[in-house]
């Protein structure tokens, strides 16, 4: 119950195009959704983040949509560039417990 | 916005001896700092979990004597792998909470035990 499913484990997608990743909770006290972005060999850094109260909240290219009832919610990142190219993750905490649960990653590729 | 300063970058040790890796908050209290183990295309493992002048506390099948974790301060934690091997290689990162500051993570160590 405590984990986040990611998908999909890898990404490819051309310069200009649309990345769609997907993440999935069970665990229904979650009340923090954040994305983070992490290229090799540094930590990750927070790219966006959502509370359960708002169905889609978007950032210049970064978008998450937030679907409480099935208890999923995706980051869309809207005409990929070569620099996107990174690992992304997806985490969920609940308020009071403070342990951050990472979904698996993805690793995006976006080609020239 | 937060930062959180983790040194060294990398690390190269000799087996069995100790490393200190330390993990600063630069502008905010850290009330809370956490330290997370990582592998090669893996996701962030929790290693501990430690709150400023408590005893930290470890997850599941984390070796406490081999993983020292001490906040002695609002600003520092230090992450102290005592008598490495091989084995323990890998790239490990703090984190830090504060009132009013969400998770920030420091730029991670990488270590190696040769």
């Amino acid at each position: 119950q405590q984990q986040v499913k990611q998908s999909p484990q890898s990404l490819i997608v051309q310069k200009g195009g649309i990345s769609i990743i997907n993440c999935a909770y069970e665990n229904t006290a979650f009340d923090y959704f954040p994305w983070y972005q992490q290229f090799p060999g540094k930590g990750p850094a927070l790219l966006i983040a959502i509370r359960p109260d708002v169905s889609e909240k978007k950032e210049g290219r970064f978008t998450i949509s937030f679907n409480k009832s099935a208890k999923q919610f995706s980051l869309h990142i809207m005409d990929s560039q070569p620099g996107d190219s990174a690992t992304y993750f997806c985490a969920a905490v609940a308020s009071g417990f403070q342990k951050l649960v990472f979904g698996t990653g993805t690793r995006l590729l976006v080609s020239p | 916005g937060a930062v959180v300063s983790q040194h060294p970058s990398w690390v190269i040790c000799k087996s069995g001896t100790s490393v200190k890796i330390e993990c600063r908050s630069l502008d905010f209290q850290a009330t809370t700092m956490f330290w997370y183990r990582q592998f090669p295309k893996q996701s962030l493992m929790l290693m501990a979990t430690s709150n400023e002048g408590s005893k930290a506390t470890y997850e599941q099948g984390v070796e406490k004597d081999k993983f020292l974790i001490n906040h002695a301060s609002l600003t520092l934690s230090t992450l102290t792998v005592t008598s490495a091997h091989p084995e323990d290689s890998s790239f490990y990162i703090c984190s830090a909470i504060g009132t009013g500051y969400g998770y920030t993570f420091g730029s991670g160590t990488r270590l190696t035990v040769v």
